[in-house]
């Protein structure tokens, strides 16, 4: 079946512009996932949704990157005002839901991510 | 910020050769999980190890859990030019949610 998918692939802009980022899960994932990653370093936890609602937005670095998830499946990324350092490779991940309880985990599945340069 | 890390940075071995790479952590955590990434694209999962575990094997892969050192390794057994990639640990803390937090990765290069 399809894995999850990440448009656009590439994406240049100018400092201060607005970006989008997409993220399709897997059909039937309802928990979904977004980390950067910058150059030579692992990925980074942003956020994370459960259904529609952000179940954890301790990742986001500031006021300036917010996520939506409206109907529980597409997710959209969305930096304002853009700075050079935002320039990262952008993965989503997605997993089935969490059966609950502290231990509780779900493989997550990783698209090819969004990389975004920033001049 | 990230907790722990990976070890060595990069890694360059003949084919043939096994590769070993380590990764330590700081607090308790429910699994301990390690990908594989060509490219800095694409992170592919490789293998996942619980707590309660010591041990697990895959194909060519072998993974360990010491709790009471708070670390793991990954051996790759008989590597081949195909392995040569970023490899990463992620670590699923207890009480984090599902998230999981990287180190900086291992570059492995496997030469012909």
């Amino acid at each position: 079946g399809a894995g999850v998918s990440q448009t656009p692939s590439n994406k240049v802009t100018e400092k201060g512009k607005y970006v989008e980022l997409r993220c399709d899960p897997i059909s039937g994932h309802t928990a979904l996932y977004w980390y950067r990653q910058s150059l030579g370093q692992g990925p980074e936890f942003l956020i994370y949704f459960q259904g529609t609602g952000a179940a954890d937005d301790s990742g986001l670095p500031n006021d300036r990157f917010f996520a939506v998830r409206p109907e529980g499946s597409v997710s959209t990324l969305k930096i304002q005002r853009t700075e050079r350092g935002d320039s990262a490779v952008y993965l989503c991940a997605s997993s089935l839901a969490l059966a609950g309880g502290p231990s509780s985990y779900n493989e997550q599945f990783f698209g090819p991510g969004t990389r975004l340069t920033v001049l | 910020s990230q907790q722990g890390e990976e070890d060595p940075q990069a890694l360059s071995i003949q084919e043939g050769e096994n590769a070993t790479m380590n990764c330590s952590y700081k607090t308790s955590i429910n699994n301990l999980q390690w990908y594989r990434q060509n490219s800095g694209r694409g992170l592919v999962h490789l293998i996942l190890i619980r707590s309660n575990e010591r041990e697990k094997h895959s194909g060519r892969l072998r993974v360990t859990l010491d709790t009471s050192k708070k670390s793991s390794s990954l051996l790759i057994t008989a590597s081949r030019a195909a392995d040569t990639a970023s490899y990463f640990c992620a670590r699923h803390y207890t009480g984090g949610g599902n998230k999981l937090t990287f180190g900086t990765g291992t570059q492995l290069k496997v030469e012909l």
